[in-house]
């Protein structure tokens, strides 16, 4: 059973300070892996989605990186902002249904000015 | 392109009601997976449906049911209303029966009193 677990649950960063946040996944046959950001109370807005074959994605002043071999993603966000404040998951497909995602339980991110 | 739909908004039922929530796919989008999303948690997936079939399905119990429609809109209905049902219900929509990149709906908030 596919299980995907993100670290740290909850970070609060200074504006402009460059962070990282952690997702692991314990079955390394994966076909992608995407992240999400979601805003209180809101729906998921589709940040990157990393293919199996490919090792990191970047979009913007956000880069993910993917190690399968040893169950890890990695969401770098450059700069950050008061804006970037949000719920961020990784998730990946598979397990008994091959389009279900497999979430984590998302790192709750504030960025104070 | 207009992006996924989901209606209503918010929705308030008691305890043994039945309720169907809607959700319109991403023009081009034959595929549609919903989730419920309890108060601080990941998203679980409920069911997918694909070209009107379904397409897997997560550990939800059989009043949990779902429609798929030609124009690939699709319907999610919960029988016999439990309190636990309260959650953000989201629908997500993609390309084909490959776990493809997802792409999620603003969601519906029920609250079950």
């Amino acid at each position: 059973k596919q299980e995907v677990t993100q670290i740290p649950a909850a970070l609060s960063v200074p504006e402009g300070e460059n962070l990282v946040l952690n997702c692991s996944f314990t079955d390394s046959a994966i076909y992608n892996l995407q992240w999400f950001r979601q805003d209180p109370g809101k729906g998921l807005t589709s940040l990157l989605l990393i293919q199996s074959s490919q090792r990191e994605q970047t979009s913007g002043r956000l880069n993910a990186s993917l190690d399968k071999s040893s169950g890890r993603s990695t969401l770098y966000i450059a700069a950050s902002q008061p804006g970037d404040s949000a719920t961020y998951l990784c998730a990946v497909p598979g397990g008994t249904s091959y389009g279900k995602l497999t979430f984590g339980q998302g790192t709750i991110l504030t960025v104070h000015p | 392109e207009t992006g996924v739909t989901q209606s209503p908004t918010h929705l308030i039922k008691t305890r043994g009601q039945q309720v169907t929530l809607r959700c319109s796919s991403q023009s081009g989008h034959n595929t549609v997976s919903w989730y419920q999303q309890a108060l601080g948690q990941g998203p679980q997936f409920i069911f997918q449906y694909y070209r009107e079939e379904e397409n897997g399905r997560g550990n939800f119990p059989p009043r949990f049911s779902g429609l798929q429609f030609p124009n690939y809109s699709s319907e999610l209905n919960v029988n016999a209303l439990e309190l636990d049902d309260s959650a953000l219900y989201l629908c997500a929509s993609s390309l084909g029966n490959l776990p493809n990149e997802q792409f999620f709906g603003p969601g519906t908030r029920l609250t079950v009193l």
